[in-house]
């Protein structure tokens, strides 16, 4: 069984900051990673992924995550926000094998202002 | 289609009632999911669908829920004898195994009262 843990429900910060959103993760097998958004009354949007190779991985709109197997984490980076990223983000995660469902954190709500 | 289409996009039902809530895959897609939002938290996983295997249900909560697929094109997802805990964004997705990459409907809202 694998389990997501985004310790941080809320994380506000002034536009032009740099953003850290944290992302644990327990599996007893191999996982892939992503990082989905989801902007007021919109669907889920994958921001970027991590399957195998390089540890940083870089996605859409500036964000970047580092994959850090010792510590089972994935978190999000992005060294200045803006308005528009004001949303949900939600870490998950899947296994290796089948590649099929994904178990996903709680999320951690971006809050951008000036 | 040009992405994951769901219908309705919001329902409202009195609760015991049925409901059927429909997923159109992205043409190609071989895998499709449902999901689960309730309020304020995370997606939970509800059943998965892989070509012609069997799906994987075991994200169904009680036996009210069920789902079914037409080979890799549409699915429904029936909720019977809705329940107020019932009420939540009910996400389909779906992906090209290669890609390992999920690709999410707009959701339909469920509300039971």
């Amino acid at each position: 069984a694998q389990s997501v843990t985004q310790l941080d429900s809320q994380v506000p910060v002034f536009e032009e900051a740099p953003v850290e959103l944290r992302c644990n993760y327990s599996s007893s097998v191999s996982v892939y990673l992503f990082w989905y958004v989801q902007y007021p009354n919109q669907g889920l949007q994958l921001l970027l992924k991590y399957l195998s190779g390089s540890t940083l991985v870089k996605g859409i709109n500036g964000f970047e995550a580092e994959f850090n197997k010792s510590q089972t984490s994935f978190h999000l980076r992005k060294p200045s926000v803006h308005i528009s990223d004001t949303a949900e983000y939600f870490c998950a995660v899947s296994d290796t094998g089948t590649a099929s469902k994904l178990t996903f954190g709680t999320g951690t709500r971006l809050q951008v202002t000036l | 289609g040009a992405g994951v289409s769901q219908s309705p996009s919001n329902k409202v039902t009195e609760k015991g009632k049925d409901v059927e809530l429909r997923c159109d895959p992205i043409s190609g897609h071989t895998a499709l999911y449902w999901y689960r939002q309730r309020l304020g938290q995370g997606l939970e996983f509800l059943i998965y669908f892989q070509g012609n295997s069997a799906p994987d249900k075991s994200g169904l909560p009680s036996d009210r829920f069920s789902a079914e697929r037409t080979g890799e094109s549409v699915s429904t997802l029936t909720i019977q004898r809705t329940q107020q805990e019932d009420s939540a964004v009910y996400l389909c997705a779906s992906s090209s195994p290669r890609l390992y990459e999920q690709y999410f409907g707009p959701g339909t809202r469920l509300t039971v009262t």
